[in-house]
């Protein structure tokens, strides 16, 4: 159980393209997902974090307008680049929270390459 | 400002021998633990989580908290060379939204 599931997991796109990636819980539903981005040979950066049916929460540095996030249902938080530039190439993960209490884990997707030319 | 922190290494271990990592942790509030594994191109997975003092043991890894010194450490038995990774301890509230990332411990295990 808890799986989680990204789309696409690679995009090459061209500078001023916007990309959507899609984040998926598969076998349970998930109120809540968090956006990531992590560039080569560094750590997990958090972006923004995903409420199903509210507004995202942006990390600070974060632009909410660049970096567009829709939770639209219990399964499915989607992230949009918006006109995207060389220096959004990045590994761009999400996650989503599962169980309560003492129970409750993050579990990750696979992750989206998105390069930009 | 909440922190976890890494050792970055690289940890080098002998195929076999027994692999310790370990994070330290600022938050006193802090209620749950996890280790994740990344490989290398790779998003995260979930090794362990723990929440009570003590040791927690699952196959081959052996996760340990210490909230009096703020101290979560991930060993892992007859390390493979399968386990070369990066290590990431996370720390969070339960009820809360964000985990606390630590930045992350490589270890390679030498055949």
């Amino acid at each position: 159980g808890a799986v989680v599931s990204q789309h696409p997991s690679w995009v090459i796109c061209k500078s001023g393209t916007s990309v959507k990636i899609e984040c998926r819980s598969l076998d349970f539903q998930a109120t809540t997902m968090f956006w990531y981005r992590q560039f080569p040979k560094q750590s997990l950066m958090l972006m923004a974090t995903s409420n199903e049916g509210s507004k995202a929460t942006y990390e600070q540095g974060v632009e909410k307008d660049k970096f567009l996030i829709n939770h639209a249902s219990l399964t499915l938080s989607t992230l949009t680049v918006t006109s995207a530039h060389p220096e959004d190439s990045s590994f761009y993960i999400c996650s989503a929270r599962a169980g309560t209490g003492s129970l409750e884990t993050q579990y990750f997707g696979p992750g989206t390459r998105l390069l930009v030319l | 400002q909440k922190e976890v922190e890494q050792n970055s290494g690289p940890l080098s271990v002998p195929e076999g021998a027994i692999a310790s990592l370990n994070c330290t942790y600022s938050d006193r509030g802090s209620q749950s633990f996890f280790w994740y594994r990344q490989y290398s191109g790779k998003s995260p997975e979930l090794i362990m989580s723990i929440y009570s003092n003590g040791d927690k043991e699952d196959g081959r890894f052996t996760a340990q908290l210490n909230k009096a010194s703020q101290y979560v450490s991930l060993l892992i038995r007859d390390s493979q060379p399968s386990d070369s990774a990066t290590y990431l301890c996370a720390g969070g509230v339960f009820g809360n939204e964000k985990l606390t990332f630590g930045t992350g411990t490589r270890l390679t295990i030498i055949p």
